[in-house]
């Protein structure tokens, strides 16, 4: 069964430092997302990605935050310079469809991000 | 006022009973509205979706939807000990311009089904 694939599964950094999360989404999805969770607490939109562009962001993707498909099948969130409240669980999901409000979206295992 | 809000819980029910999961959302104009189960440390997994009013039975699960009260819930018989996880809700936000949707995630409610 297709699935959303995350690495690494955890990534340990030193605060201001940048660090790139990876994700490879489903291969005939057109859709790309990034969510946070912090511990404990809820699952936060951060970026939806559709053609080659940001299609929209929340006030939590600020500048530090970036997003690229640098290829045909790796989907990269990249933290400029971290800081200690950017430690969270990063979720990768992605969809093949958003016409018509059916779009359903699978998540990735996530990745652990743990700022010192 | 939050997007997407569900009762944090623990909600606790016996093995065999029926668990009870409700949301209730804010934007009148969210047209799908899912649940996603997410055990400890994992990362959300699709459980149901619904798009239209009235229940939904997958399985042992029910969605229900009431746009006009704004309100989705999800309703799970036989819960097994292996059904305690957070359930999350979700509504997705449409925006035809640019053809794709964003998700609200409620907080999740935590059921704790004991055996």
């Amino acid at each position: 069964e297709p699935e959303v694939t995350q690495t690494p599964s955890h990534q340990v950094t030193q605060m201001g430092q940048e660090v790139i999360l990876r994700c490879v989404p489903i291969s005939n999805h057109l859709y790309f997302y990034w969510y946070r969770q912090i511990l404990g607490q809820k699952v936060e939109f951060l970026v939806s990605f559709y053609n080659n562009e940001i299609s929209e962001k929340s006030e939590i993707f600020d500048d530090q935050f970036s997003v690229e498909r640098p290829d045909g099948s790796n989907f990269t969130l990249k933290i400029r310079s971290t800081k200690l409240e950017d430690s969270a669980m990063y979720f990768c999901a992605s969809s093949d469809l958003a016409v018509l409000a059916k779009n359903i979206q699978y998540f990735g295992a996530g990745t652990r991000l743990s700022v010192l | 006022q939050k997007e997407v809000e569900q009762n944090s819980g623990p909600l606790s029910v016996p093995e065999g009973a029926i668990a009870s999961l409700n949301c209730t959302y804010s934007d009148r104009g969210s047209q799908s509205f899912f649940w996603y189960r997410q055990y400890s440390g994992k990362s959300p997994e699709l459980i149901m979706s619904i798009y239209s009013n009235g229940d939904k039975e997958d399985g042992r699960f029910t969605a229900q939807l009431n746009k006009a009260s704004q309100y989705v819930s999800l309703l799970i018989r036989d819960s097994q000990p292996s059904d305690s996880a957070t359930y999350l809700c979700a509504v997705n936000r449409q925006r035809i311009v640019y053809n794709f949707n964003k998700f609200y995630f409620g907080s999740g409610t935590k059921l704790n089904v004991k055996p």
